[in-house]
């Protein structure tokens, strides 16, 4: 039971590069969300996903994209990369209809846009 | 706006000392977590606080929620340095059904000094 995976966990760009971050995750989780977390700011939701072919926007949303075509499946696409998107990147994943709702976090992808 | 700030974010503590980290979020709330990260690592979930009163303990650390306060907090009995690490307070602002959305505090960076 690998949890929610992630991959790369490192990532350099230059700016106006695109690129895709992958998140999987093997729990049947409906719900899954994408945080940025950069110094003294705590994470920030971009996106989330209450299930398959639904999506939302969180707090951070501009210059990105998601889809989610699979319950397993929500990958992050940059679509031209900026410095101001150097950060980590971290999926999170969680169970519909419990009253704890405890979100499960990958590993993180580090990503720097030069 | 959802607002979840925390204090200290920062500190500095000796072995077998107590200390308590705060939580202050802005709007009412069903769901609250902490969350540990070591450097590097991912965010491992301590305690959820479903209720006004509630307290969880799990070995030297403490949290409890005081709802009409909007208030959380997280005590440390008799630090030790494996307690080191970043600890965030988030809270689930759906209002009722989570869809995974988390507001995250700034995160306080503790130290454990022998």
């Amino acid at each position: 039971n690998a949890g929610v995976t992630q991959t790369p966990k490192f990532q350099v760009l230059k700016t106006g590069q695109s690129m895709t971050l992958q998140c999987a995750q093997d729990m049947n989780h409906e719900y899954m969300s994408w945080y940025r977390q950069d110094p003294g700011m705590g994470l920030r939701l971009i996106h989330y996903s209450v299930g398959a072919g639904i999506t939302d926007q969180g707090e951070v949303p501009n210059g990105y994209n998601v889809s989610r075509s699979t319950t397993e499946d929500f990958p992050l696409r940059l679509l031209s990369a900026a410095p101001s998107q150097t950060s980590v990147y971290f999926c999170a994943s969680s169970r519909a209809g419990f009253s704890e709702n405890i979100q499960y976090f990958g590993a993180g992808t580090r990503l720097s846009v030069l | 706006e959802l607002k979840v700030e925390q204090n200290p974010l920062f500190l500095s503590m000796q072995e077998g000392k107590n200390y308590t980290i705060y939580c202050n979020y802005s709007t009412t709330s069903d769901r609250l977590y902490w969350y540990r990260q070591d450097p590097g690592k991912s965010l491992e979930s301590l305690f959820v606080l479903l209720s006004n009163g509630a307290v969880k303990q799990e070995g030297r650390l403490m949290a409890s929620l005081d709802t009409k306060a909007r208030l959380s907090t997280l005590h440390i009995t008799a630090a030790v340095h494996d307690l080191s690490a970043t600890y965030f307070c988030a809270v689930d602002d759906a209002g009722g059904t989570s869809y995974g959305k988390l507001t995250f505090g700034q995160g306080t960076i503790l130290t454990v000094h022998p």
